[in-house]
Order: C-alpha cells, then sequence, then structure tokens
C-alpha cells in the first residue's frame, strides 16, 4: 500500500495564505480522489474538501484543494486564515483501502 | 439530520474483546457503505476497516486483520466492529464514518462522536 507525507505544522498569521500539501509514496495522486478532513481538539473530524477540490455546502470557499502529478501530491490551500481554522488538517485517499496522511497542525499566529 | 452514534467503548485488559456499534439514522443506510476509523492519544487518524452497502465486501488495516471484524445489519441501521485479542496500541477513540458511496473505501461526508477504548491491565 502507498503512504501519505505531510508536513508536521504550519504556522502563519490571520489574513494571510497558507498551503498543505500531501504527498503520495507510490502511484499516481491523480488515480484516486483525494479528501480533505479538520479535527478541532474535542469535535470530530469534518470535510473541507472532497474528490480533490469540491468543497462541501458549509465550507467557506476560503478552503480549496488541487492535486499535481509533477509532484505526485495533492494540496489544501486556505486564505484569509481566521483564528477558528486552527486545527488539524487530514488529506485522506484510497486504492482499496483508505489512506490517510501523517496530518498537520495548523496554528494560527 | 444524518447522525451517527457510537457505543461499546470501555476499559478492556489485554487479549480481551470488546463490540463497538455505530446507530445510524437520517439516511438510508444501505445505499452508502460505512467506515471504522481511530485516533490513538496524541496521534493522527488511522483507517480500521470498511463495509460495502450490503456487507458482501469488507477491508482491512494489517494493523488489526485477524483480530477485528466489521459487520453491519442494515434491518437496524447499524454497523459493527468486534475487536478481539485487544492490545495496548489498540487504545484509541474509534470514530464512525459514512462513505460519500456505496463501496468500502473512498471519501467520508459524516462521522459520530467516537467511542473511546481503553486496553489495559
Amino acid at each position: 500500500n502507498f503512504m501519505l507525507t505531510q508536513p508536521h505544522s504550519v504556522s502563519e498569521s490571520p489574513g494571510k495564505t497558507i498551503t498543505i500539501s500531501c504527498t503520495r509514496s507510490s502511484g499516481s495522486i491523480a488515480t484516486n480522489y483525494v479528501q480533505w478532513y479538520q479535527l478541532r481538539p474535542g469535535s470530530s473530524p469534518t470535510t473541507v474538501i472532497y474528490e480533490d477540490n469540491q468543497r462541501p455546502s458549509g465550507v467557506p470557499d476560503r478552503f480549496s484543494g488541487s492535486i499535481d502529478s509533477s509532484s505526485n501530491s495533492a494540496s489544501l490551500t486556505i486564505s484569509g486564515l481566521r483564528p477558528e481554522d486552527e486545527a488539524d488538517y487530514y488529506c485522506q485517499s484510497y486504492d482499496g483501502t483508505n489512506v490517510f496522511g501523517t496530518g498537520t497542525k495548523v496554528t494560527v499566529l | 439530520e444524518v447522525q451517527l452514534v457510537e457505543s461499546g467503548g470501555g476499559v478492556v485488559r489485554p487479549g480481551g474483546s470488546l463490540r463497538l456499534s455505530c446507530e445510524a439514522s437520517g439516511f438510508t443506510f444501505d445505499d452508502y457503505g460505512m467506515t471504522w476509523v481511530r485516533q490513538a492519544p496524541g496521534k493522527g487518524l488511522e483507517w480500521v476497516s470498511g463495509i460495502n452497502w450490503n456487507g458482501g465486501d469488507t477491508a482491512y488495516a494489517d494493523s488489526v486483520k485477524g483480530r477485528f471484524t466489521i459487520s453491519r445489519d442494515n434491518g437496524k441501521n447499524s454497523l459493527y466492529l468486534q475487536m478481539s485479542s485487544l492490545r495496548a496500541e489498540d487504545t484509541a477513540l474509534y470514530y464512525c464514518a459514512r462513505g460519500k458511496r456505496p463501496g468500502h473505501s473512498g471519501s467520508l461526508d459524516y462521522w459520530g462522536q467516537g467511542t473511546l477504548v481503553t486496553v489495559s491491565s
């Protein structure tokens, strides 16, 4: 099976833009959809991006997703960073079975 | 409103067994695949097991294969995880999650609040 590697942490000031990468270790990132989940302390995960770049209803358009076959990675971009965006973010994909990324802690300074 | 409510967690000794349940409501249960995901203390999310819409296709993480069994009862709108030969490393918050599609893998769109399993002597 494959692994999804994310940066351990990302920090930025309110109003700025951050991008979290998710690199697939083997197989093409484009083969199966990538999802992104937000996990705040004390809460259940929620989906912020599904099927590479689709936003569920209720998720602000400050959240966007993309994939890059040249780097075999997916990215989650959060623009206009807000304090409530502070959370752990996980990418997820599949290839017969589901695989979660290593997780990224986002801190809003 | 989609709701997933897990139950069955608790404290169990190493080598013991436990059965988790997830009661679903607010949607047509047998239209969707279902998944168990866990988060150990201080660790990330780990996919545990998935089952397709009719229970005919299942999948397991290598870490639980042969010890855990996923099942569902569509008549009761319920998902289960039978856990045996439990180890300390199985200690985690276990989430039940709905897949967006009928298969056992793919995007997950709704999650329960989780049930805590602690394996300790």
